[in-house]
């Protein structure tokens, strides 16, 4: 199983909206809408910021927001804020042999 | 609210085992069924290592399947990673977290990681 593929950097400026990609097959993204996103700044734990393609869990801040299509999962950050500067994993459900698969992972750039 | 916390030696030789546990705090680890370790080498991106249930099933990441062993101790709140013949490639911040059924198989909780070195 190969991970998810996402672009390595994504940038944008206080207030604009940056949408990240991530590029699954049909055994994983397109097979199942168990696909979640994580926010993590080095250092610390990983915070689960999207579940099931589209849900937000109690306390994520509804600027954040996920979307499906096919084999690709998207999320997309609107208000871009200093402390969304991070790295940012998509992660999908793969199946009984390999449950899960992450993302390549990409590095938000506030400028 | 439930918290968990790695534990285990930060410095492991080549074709040792790293071991490492994870204790659930502020909660029951009966709070899920489900509880997972994720890796995260050296300036790479996050890799799942595998699952246990608590009725004791595992799962595991192919790549990694001859290596690792995942155990659980309820009675401690508590579960193990065991990972066998380690080389530098190995080398990487552990992550325990809590999948939870609820929020579609989504891992909710993380401990904060450790670091596992691999050298001699």
């Amino acid at each position: 199983q190969s991970a998810l593929t996402q672009p390595a950097s994504v940038s944008g400026s206080p207030g604009q909206s940056i949408t990240i990609s991530c590029t699954g097959t049909s055994s994983d993204v397109g097979n199942y809408n168990f696909v979640s996103w994580y926010q993590h700044h080095p250092g610390k734990a990983p915070k689960l910021i999207i579940y099931e393609v589209n849900k937000r869990p109690s306390g994520v801040s509804n600027l954040f927001s996920g979307s499906k299509s096919g084999n690709t999962a998207s999320l997309t950050i609107s208000g871009l804020q200093a402390e969304d500067e991070a790295d940012y994993y998509c992660c999908s459900y793969a199946g009984i042999i390999t449950p899960y698969v992450f993302g390549t992972g990409t590095k938000v750039t506030v400028l | 609210q439930v918290q968990l916390q790695e534990s285990g030696p930060g410095l492991v030789k080549p074709s040792g085992t790293l071991s490492l546990t994870c204790t659930v705090s502020g909660g029951s680890i009966s709070s899920s069924n489900w509880w997972s370790w994720v890796r995260q080498p050296p300036g790479q991106g996050l890799e799942w290592i595998g699952e246990i249930y608590l009725g004791g099933s595992t799962n595991y990441n192919p790549s990694l399947k001859s290596r690792v062993t995942i155990s659980v101790d309820k009675s401690k709140n508590q579960f193990s990673l065991r990972l066998s013949a380690v080389t530098a490639a190995d080398t990487a911040v552990y992550y325990c977290a809590r999948v939870q059924s609820q929020l579609a198989l989504a891992m909710d909780v993380w401990g904060q990681g450790t670091t596992v070195t691999v050298s001699s």
